[in-house]
């Protein structure tokens, strides 16, 4: 296993239109996290699952915005009706329970919205 | 969670040693400091995590001083390629979601 992947690396979409990202985490960690990452910012907290169980959504995440993990291995995004605003890159990351604050990162997925 | 302050940016050249502090007044007694280094386009690495005193791995140390109302993470000789974002998160692990500031824009040059 050679990290967190991310799919896709760069997505373009016009606005209004739904998108779907899908993150692998490395596949003994058990937690997993979206944050989201626009330019010149640090990463923001998003949501986060411990194995299929999403236990935390940020403010940020608003009702156009899902996330699941059905099996409590993969995890997808999904953004309903987009808007320029949400043009971002969104990092998905992995860890272990006990791993106190060690998380693995993905190379993230970019959504540009047109 | 504690509240972080970091330079905004800061430029070094290649070999010397850099030291980046970071100030969180209101650190709790459960809260851990933590960096993390992120390069363009990638997302963030873990550094080094640390409590109290110092704490050392093969990439950097982490001096906490004995109030723990700052950190400063220190690069040994450092090279072109440490030029990154250097990010200070202090928070309770039990709260497990990492809370980032801007970071600290490193440049080293030749």
């Amino acid at each position: 296993d050679t990290g967190v992947s991310q799919d896709p690396r760069h997505k373009i979409t016009k606005r209004g239109q739904n998108v779907t990202f899908r993150c692998d985490p490395i596949s003994e960690h058990n937690r997993l996290y979206w944050y989201r990452q626009t330019l010149g910012q640090g990463p923001e907290f998003l949501t986060y699952f411990q194995n299929e169980a999403q236990l935390e959504k940020s403010r940020l995440l608003s009702d156009r915005f899902s996330a699941e993990r059905p099996k409590g291995s993969f995890s997808t995004l999904e953004i309903q009706r987009t808007e320029q605003g949400d043009s971002a890159m969104y990092l998905c990351a992995s860890s272990n329970d006990g791993d106190h604050y060690e998380q693995y990162f993905g190379p993230g997925t970019r959504l540009t919205v047109t | 969670l504690a509240k972080t302050t970091q330079p905004i940016s800061m430029d070094s050249y290649e070999g010397q040693e850099v030291n980046i502090t970071c100030s969180h007044n209101n650190i709790a007694t459960n809260d851990y400091i933590t960096w993390y280094q992120q390069f363009p386009s990638q997302g963030p690495r873990f550094i080094i995590q640390g409590y109290k005193t110092k704490v050392t791995n093969e990439v950097a140390s982490l001096f906490i001083p004995a109030d723990r109302k700052s950190s400063t993470l220190s690069l040994p000789r450092v090279s072109l390629s440490d030029t990154a974002v250097y990010y200070c998160l202090v928070g309770d692990p039990g709260f497990q979601k990492l809370v980032f500031g801007t970071g600290t824009r490193l440049l080293v040059s030749p």
